[in-house]
């Protein structure tokens, strides 16, 4: 099987621009979540989706946005972007929505804003 | 944020030594958790877990124990081989629908050969 796929790998934006990242889940998993890691906050979570539902979100302002396809294919979008947002993108998938599961991690987007 | 990673704790072992990776959990209502290992330029890799009605798992050439009194987790690695070098997280999950993990700072597992 394969595992959670996210593109791009790297990207680079300068700051105002908006940025989509994507992200494809392990086949049949159909919760998807996502994480922002930076050197100085750690894993911190952005947002959760099941059934194209968002369950779940993070402390992060409303230019980080998400969804979920009916596939399960999840992309997320970051808005008006800051120099902070500088970091490693992480999407995680599991196989059902019914909570305390394993998660499987992708090996993220590196997000470089300039 | 809900996860603080401003300082990186390093642990140190010499090959072939038992390492022993320490984690404090925030939320008394947890009752799942995660270890997972991140290598450089890797998404982390889930390792072992355990729900809150366990006090100990094994896997393979790992143990997980789970102290829910004074909210600790830790996590054990038998004879540590080089290949063990990584970043290792401890993560909670708060309990209810929800697959959200809160995660630790991170301990860096440095292994000397």
């Amino acid at each position: 099987k394969a595992g959670v796929t996210q593109t791009p790998r790297y990207l680079i934006k300068t700051r105002g621009q908006q940025v989509t990242l994507s992200c494809s889940p392990i086949s049949g998993h159909r919760s998807v979540s996502w994480y922002q890691q930076t050197p100085g906050q750690g894993l911190q979570f952005l947002f959760e989706y099941f059934s194209e539902t968002q369950r779940n979100k993070g402390n992060f302002p409303g230019r980080f946005s998400g969804r979920q396809f009916s596939n399960s294919r999840s992309e997320m979008n970051v808005s008006t972007l800051e120099l902070g947002d500088s970091a490693l993108y992480l999407c995680a998938s599991s196989s059902t929505g019914f909570g305390g599961e394993k998660l499987f991690f992708g090996s993220g987007t590196q997000l470089s804003v300039l | 944020g809900e996860s603080v990673g401003l300082h990186l704790p390093t642990l140190s072992v010499q090959e072939g030594d038992n390492s022993i990776i320490n984690c404090a959990y925030s939320n008394s209502a947890s009752d799942y958790f995660i270890w997972y290992k991140q290598e450089s330029g890797k998404g982390p890799q889930f390792i072992i877990d355990i729900r809150s009605n366990m006090d100990k798992r094994q896997g393979q050439r790992v143990t997980v124990l789970l102290n829910k009194t004074v909210k600790h987790l830790s996590l054990q690695i038998a004879a540590t081989q080089p290949g063990d070098s990584a970043v290792y997280f401890c993560a909670e999950n708060p309990g209810g629908a929800t697959n959200k993990l809160i995660f630790g700072t991170g301990t860096l597992l440095a292994v000397q050969p």
